[in-house]
């Protein structure tokens, strides 16, 4: 079983409507992530949580807002979609180690239409 | 990912070594990291470095780290059909909570 699981994998929706994508883990970790993937700008970071009562803004919060509902569990809404929030979204997660290394879900594709 | 800057396309032939550079802006990153992408899937670990070592070397993988230049490069040697993917490089800066990422590179290896 995958240790990062994302619900939708994808997602058309429109503009206007509030949707929420969803991610599981259980790895153990403490450290959550979301980020968001457009062809040619890599990966930006949307919010991060470094624990239950620990929620920060990444460098592209506007437009979002999550929820960490349980060390497992953290998910991401668009109160409003617009369309250039088309693109892929990623889950991750991190163990406090030395390199910090970061455990990816397999995405979820959305479509605002 | 502006901070980190990758070139985005990369082909070459089954056999060949790949080169996949990057240049980064924060020198006080304490690891700088290579991570793989593969279609439909999300992204993992492929390999890191810690910010004292010039090099590393792992099977068929080196890290090449230039401080000075703030120069990043993964080498690929006898690349394969399933190393085709989206390398993207990525830094931890101090004072950050979070990595960040490079635009990526898209490795295409031709038969």
């Amino acid at each position: 079983d995958a240790d990062v699981t994302q619900t939708p994998r994808n997602r058309i929706t429109k503009t206007g409507k509030r949707i929420m994508l969803e991610c599981s883990q259980t790895k153990g970790h403490d450290r959550m992530y979301w980020y968001r993937q457009d062809p040619g700008l890599g990966l930006r970071l949307i919010y991060y949580s470094f624990d239950v009562k620990d929620i920060n803004k990444g460098e592209i919060s506007d437009g979002y807002s999550v929820s960490r509902q349980a060390q497992a569990k953290f998910s991401l809404s668009l109160e409003s979609a617009i369309p250039n929030q088309t693109a892929l979204y990623f889950c991750a997660t991190s163990a406090p180690d030395a390199q910090e290394t970061q455990y990816f879900g397999p995405g979820t594709r959305l479509l605002v239409l | 990912g502006e901070d980190v800057e990758q070139s985005l396309f990369l082909s070459v032939r089954e056999g060949d070594s790949s080169v996949i550079n990057c240049t980064y802006t924060d020198s006080s990153s304490t690891y700088l990291y290579w991570y793989k992408q593969e279609p439909g899937a999300g992204l993992q670990l492929l390999t890191y470095i810690f910010s004292n070592m010039d090099m590393k070397q792992d099977q068929r993988l080196t890290v090449l780290l230039n401080k000075k230049d703030k120069h990043l490069s993964l080498r690929i040697a006898d690349t394969q059909t399933g190393d085709s993917a989206i390398y993207f490089c990525a830094e931890n800066p101090t004072g950050r909570r979070a990595l960040t990422f490079g635009s990526g590179t898209r490795l295409q290896v031709q038969p």
